[in-house]
């Protein structure tokens, strides 16, 4: 079936130290997001990806990472700059970035925790 | 900033009965979609209602789109506790061409209890 895959499901970081998260997805998509999600909060968008190395800053991009050097991966990586990490970290994909009406797709995200 | 803001922020009813949640958005938009979440989950699409439609069935959901008053309902008939999740709407921020980024609401948080 296809889907997107994100790993590892729950991530811990120490102090001053750069992690990242793998969202791989097999759906044949073009475009792809990163989302953090905090409690009683709505999605906020980090980065996103268009085409294969192609991306933008979302509204939140501080302190994140990411690159697109193959169509089905997006890792984003959550460096020492962010500091405070905590959160859900969501990836999805739609088909197009620019079609008006598509849906996008999500992984089950990975829970970043600070030790 | 939030684009969509949903309405209430956590219901609880009983299994059989409906639920109601509406949306609210700030500015004109191509369509509206809602998204529903399971604890712990990723986000799963279940509708999506462009700017000219007033009503979209999908199994036992109804959304209504009403654009003068920018906002939305859903409505979840015969509810049964696997509807347990939270509810967010969506809408586009790119004009009719160009990129679209989808800006998410709060949520709404549904209990349904047996």
């Amino acid at each position: 079936d296809g889907g997107i895959t994100q790993s590892p499901k729950y991530l811990f970081r120490k102090e001053g130290q750069n992690v990242t998260l793998s969202c791989e997805q097999n759906l044949n998509h073009d475009a792809m997001y990163w989302y953090r999600q905090d409690p009683g909060q709505g999605l906020r968008l980090i980065y996103y990806s268009q085409i294969v190395n192609d991306f933008q800053k979302g509204d939140i991009a501080e302190g994140y990472s990411v690159s697109r050097e193959k169509k089905e991966s997006f890792p984003l990586t959550v460096t020492s700059a962010q500091k405070n990490p905590t959160a859900f970290y969501l990836c999805a994909s739609s088909l197009q970035g620019t079609a008006l009406f598509l849906p996008q797709h999500f992984g089950d995200g990975t829970r970043l925790s600070i030790l | 900033s939030q684009q969509g803001e949903e309405d209430p922020q956590a219901l609880s009813i009983q299994e059989g009965e409906n639920a109601t949640m509406n949306c609210s958005y700030k500015t004109s938009i191509n369509n509206l979609q809602w998204y529903r979440q399971n604890s712990g989950r990723g986000l799963v699409h279940l509708i999506l209602i462009r700017s000219n439609e007033r009503e979209k069935h999908s199994g036992r959901l109804r959304v209504t789109l009403d654009t003068s008053k920018k906002s939305s309902s859903l409505l979840i008939t015969a509810s049964r506790a696997a509807d347990t999740a939270s509810y967010f709407c969506a809408t586009p921020t790119g004009r009719n061409t160009g990129f679209q980024k989808l800006v998410f609401g709060t949520g709404t948080r549904l209990l349904v209890s047996p």
